[in-house]
């Protein structure tokens, strides 16, 4: 059974940074493409960035929202995904998940809650 | 606001039918870019229910349906039952934007 746990949410000051992780399992992560989708406070989907297997050269692409301040990684020997934010603002509040795409349609974590707050 | 456009809400009473549009533009359904559907209940992650356009997984009721035409995509649920309640979005890819986009949500509410 395909499981993906996401860690690592909290309070946060404006400015600051977070990372949080996604542990893998009942799967082959190492060929798996995944994902980060955030929801913000009663508010839709919103795709922040996608990496690739690391036989594909593990490249990243990012939304407009979040280029430059973010960083997807990940560690097969740990089937895990990372998500690396900094210079976080208020905005970013919200529930953070980690997607696995199945190719038929995604498949998604419990997620973890972020909130950028003074 | 969401690249792909979705009604905010629908409502239906029990067993009647409710259809989901889900709007884009040449640059993603239009350009050819599967539909996917995901369910989301109150305090739950997301979970998918159509994907590739029109396709059930395993598990899914045969109540939901999913079609593709155009630029547009539709979710139709027959048969609404209590357990429906919940908020659903559309996803594709844009070529525009080099990413998935989503639709707003629907919040559907059984009468």
């Amino acid at each position: 059974e395909v499981q993906l746990v996401e860690s690592g949410g909290g309070l946060v000051k404006p400015g600051g940074s977070l990372r949080l992780s996604c542990a893998a399992s009942g799967f082959s992560f190492s060929n798996a493409w995944m994902n980060w989708v955030r929801q913000g406070p009663g508010t839709g989907l919103e795709w922040l960035g996608r990496i690739k297997t690391n036989l594909e050269g593990g490249t990243t692409d990012y939304a407009a929202p979040v280029k430059g301040r973010f960083t997807i990684s990940r560690d097969d020997s740990r089937d895990t995904l990372y998500l690396e934010m900094n210079s976080l603002r208020t905005e970013d509040t919200g529930v953070y998940y980690c997607s696995l795409d199945w190719g038929s349609g995604w498949l998604w974590g419990q997620g973890t809650l972020v909130t950028v707050s003074s | 606001q969401s690249v792909l456009t979705q009604p905010p809400s629908v409502s239906g009473a029990p067993g009647q039918r409710v259809t989901i549009s889900c709007t884009g533009s040449s640059s993603n359904i239009g350009a050819d870019y599967d539909v996917h559907w995901y369910q989301q209940l109150p305090g739950a992650a997301p979970k998918r229910l159509i994907f590739r356009n029109t396709n059930r997984p395993s598990g899914v009721p045969d109540r939901f349906s999913g079609s593709k035409s155009g630029t547009s995509a539709s979710l139709t649920i027959t048969g609404l039952q209590a357990e429906d309640e919940a908020d659903y979005y559309c996803q594709s890819y844009d070529s525009s934007l080099s990413g998935w986009v989503f639709g707003g949500g629907t919040k559907v509410t059984v009468l």
